[in-house]
């Protein structure tokens, strides 16, 4: 398998406030990496597909502006709430793929993000 | 459009007993399946993919999985269950490599003693 980081892996901020989560390749080259959120009890809902180099690739609804993406290499993407709110309280885990694993995409282990 | 059902959000066994969690897919190229697990407050944990070749897959913890395609299923078991397989378990399926997962709504395993 492949070893994927994120962090923090749990963050608590102020509403209005933003939050930058960061996710990391160990030890492949990431040529894609993908943002999902999960809300408790449900599934994973992708937010944005990221190309290294390119601009990420918004799901409907989710908010460019608002969710910021940022592939900066192959192996770090980082994910930007901005002027988070309550509403914004969530699980947010990324996955990568490419490189040796271009068929199988691999998990961080999530951060918690809770906006008081 | 590719969709993934499974069936029964929970599902309750008791140690020892055989763990049959079941996945339907729609697709309408041939599909690529995933089976992870989650933890309470992880991420997901790949146990076994089907790509190509051979539709029986085996994972890790003692899991398997065929894909058959005449029933659009992928349905995971393990003969044996154990009290660490408590856990969230999704379906996935993707049309290529390296595109999104669309997810199914998960199942909860449950195992008594």
């Amino acid at each position: 398998g492949a070893v994927v980081s994120q962090h923090p892996s749990w963050v608590i901020c102020k509403s209005g406030t933003s939050v930058k989560i960061e996710c990391r390749s160990l030890d492949f080259q990431a040529t894609t990496m993908f943002w999902y959120r999960q809300f408790p009890k449900q599934s994973l809902m992708l937010m944005a597909t990221s190309n290294e180099g390119s601009k990420a690739t918004y799901e409907q609804g989710v908010e460019k502006d608002k969710f910021l993406i940022n592939h900066a290499s192959l192996t770090l993407s980082t994910l930007t709430v901005t002027s988070a709110h309550p509403e914004d309280s969530s699980f947010y885990i990324c996955s990568l793929t490419g490189g040796r694993h271009t068929d199988t995409q691999y998990f961080g282990p999530g951060t918690r993000l809770t906006v008081l | 459009a590719q969709s993934v059902t499974q069936l029964g959000s929970h599902v309750s066994v008791s140690e020892g007993a055989l763990v049959l969690l079941r996945c339907n897919y729609s697709s309408s190229v041939p599909p690529y399946l995933f089976w992870y697990v989650q933890y309470p407050n992880q991420g997901l944990q790949l146990l076994l993919k089907y790509t190509t070749g051979a539709t029986l897959v085996k994972g890790i913890n003692g899991f398997e999985a065929e894909f058959k395609k005449s029933e659009t299923s992928f349905h995971l078991t393990k003969p044996s269950a154990h009290m660490s397989d408590a856990a969230e378990y999704f379906c996935a399926v993707n049309d290529q490599a390296g595109t999104a997962l669309i997810f199914g709504k998960g199942t909860t395993l449950s195992v008594s003693s």
